[in-house]
């Protein structure tokens, strides 16, 4: 059973389209991440946040945007898709003062073409 | 800048082996660290954490411990079954940060 799910699972979309990941958690975490990872490579920070409308950007510069209105909701969005935005997205929550560690999603592939 | 290494990169054993993936820090000075397994094209699922009070955690056949002198974890696996076939990811956070940073990864193939 799934704490933190990510939709869609696969998108294909063309050059120049507007998309959203969805991320959305039921754990009622405050801090929330995205996570971009290409084939064979290491995970890196997009973006994350602290709680509701806050966030920042992460270690790995992006030109997607989130926002953060709701505590369970963490929607990352491309303005105008890429063929170099072509990569997996994971997103990630985890809870202030509670070592639980993170929880992450089932991903988005997503295919720019 | 924090980096994590994993060696071996790739590991390819017999069932019924006990193997031992590693882990090192550039900066020893990690807060929380958390192994994660990764089946192909699928998300991570959380194995093991070590929090900052802890030096080592175990579950069931899995036994991850923390030489926060070194900046090094090792996860053990022990009588490996081709059902842990998948690629095994190391990462932490440090103090005052909550940012996981990760390895690359150890890519695990048991062989039936």
């Amino acid at each position: 059973e799934a704490d933190i799910y990510q939709t869609p699972r696969y998108l294909v979309i063309g050059t120049g389209k507007k998309i959203t990941l969805e991320c959305s958690q039921t754990m009622g975490h405050d801090k929330m991440y995205w996570y971009q990872q290409d084939p064979g490579m290491e995970l890196h920070l997009i973006h994350y946040s602290y709680g509701v409308n806050s966030t920042e950007k992460g270690d790995l510069s992006s030109e997607s945007t989130v926002s953060r209105i709701r505590t369970e909701h963490f929607p990352l969005t491309l303005e105008s898709a890429r063929p170099s935005h072509t990569s997996q997205y994971l997103c990630a929550s985890s809870q202030f003062g509670v070592a639980r560690g993170y929880t992450f999603g089932s991903g988005t592939r997503l295919t720019v073409v | 800048k924090q980096e994590v290494t994993q060696i071996p990169a790739a590991l390819s054993v017999p069932e019924g082996e006990n193997l031992v993936l590693n882990c090192s820090f550039t900066d020893s000075a990690i807060y929380n660290l958390q192994w994660f397994r990764q089946d192909p094209g699928k998300g991570l699922t959380s194995l093991l954490l070590i929090q900052s009070s802890q030096r080592e955690q175990t579950s069931g056949r899995l036994n991850a411990s923390l030489d926060k002198s070194s900046g090094r974890s090792t996860l053990y696996i022990a009588a490996s079954q081709p059902g842990d076939s998948a690629t095994y990811l190391c990462a932490g956070t440090q103090g005052g940060s909550e940012k996981l940073v990760f390895g690359k990864g150890t890519k695990l193939t048991v062989n039936p």
